[in-house]
């Protein structure tokens, strides 16, 4: 069993659908960040968190330490968020990803 | 600003050949840095990172192994490249180890 597991694997959606990806850990915790990976394989950190719930534009990131789980949410979701969404426990423990295409 | 370079950004290298993969990172002092490796199909895999000038520490026993010659240097190396090699690579840095990290552009590694 991975440290790190994402659900799901594969999303497809309409332009304009609410997205959850969902992220559950089995290792301890000081921080667990969302990142993005596009298809070129560059990836960009979205959100660090370690408590709560954090916005950036129409991307949430929430964590509930007690239950080991974390979901990012996009709403109102664009083709350009297609994209491979990476759950990862500090830098040593990483999910396999979520690929996300959005359909126009 | 803080900016990290990694090159080549793809490489083809005979079965048994030797790797030198080079991340360097600008604008910030002493960081943590990091090799990852993401396998096709697969998620990310820590390699080596390191957390000082000739500090690594090694994560998984492997064909690989890498330097730290100075400190905003991280050298990826093999002194014979097997089938199983190849992948894409990633270096990445970050202040300490529970903060924010930042990636390189990546590095795609095939081994014939």
């Amino acid at each position: 069993k991975n440290e790190v597991e994402q659900s799901p694997q594969n999303l497809t959606a309409q332009e304009g659908e609410f997205i959850t990806i969902n992220c559950s850990y089995s290792v301890g915790i000081s921080a667990l960040h969302w990142l993005q990976q596009h298809p070129g394989g560059g990836i960009v950190s979205l959100f660090m968190l370690s408590s709560g719930k954090k916005k950036h534009g129409r991307l949430i990131a929430t964590i509930n330490i007690q239950e080991k789980h974390s979901s990012l949410h996009i709403t109102a979701s664009h083709p350009r968020d297609s994209a491979v969404y990476i759950c990862a426990v500090s830098q040593f423990y990483f999910g396999t990803g979520t690929s996300l295409t959005v359909i126009p | 600003s803080q900016t990290i370079h990694q090159w080549p950004a793809t490489l083809v290298q005979p079965v048994g050949s030797p790797l030198s993969l080079e991340c360097t990172v600008e604008g910030t002092s002493n960081p943590n840095l990091y090799w990852y490796r993401q396998a096709a199909g697969r998620g990310l895999q820590l390699l080596f990172y390191s957390v000082g000038i000739g500090q690594i520490s090694s994560e998984v026993p492997q064909n690989l192994s890498a330097s730290r010659p100075q400190d905003r240097q991280f050298i990826l190396s093999s002194k014979k490249l097997l089938l199983s090699d190849s992948g894409f690579y990633l270096c990445a840095w970050s202040e300490a180890v529970n903060t924010e990290a930042f990636f390189g552009q990546g590095t795609r590694l095939t081994v014939v």
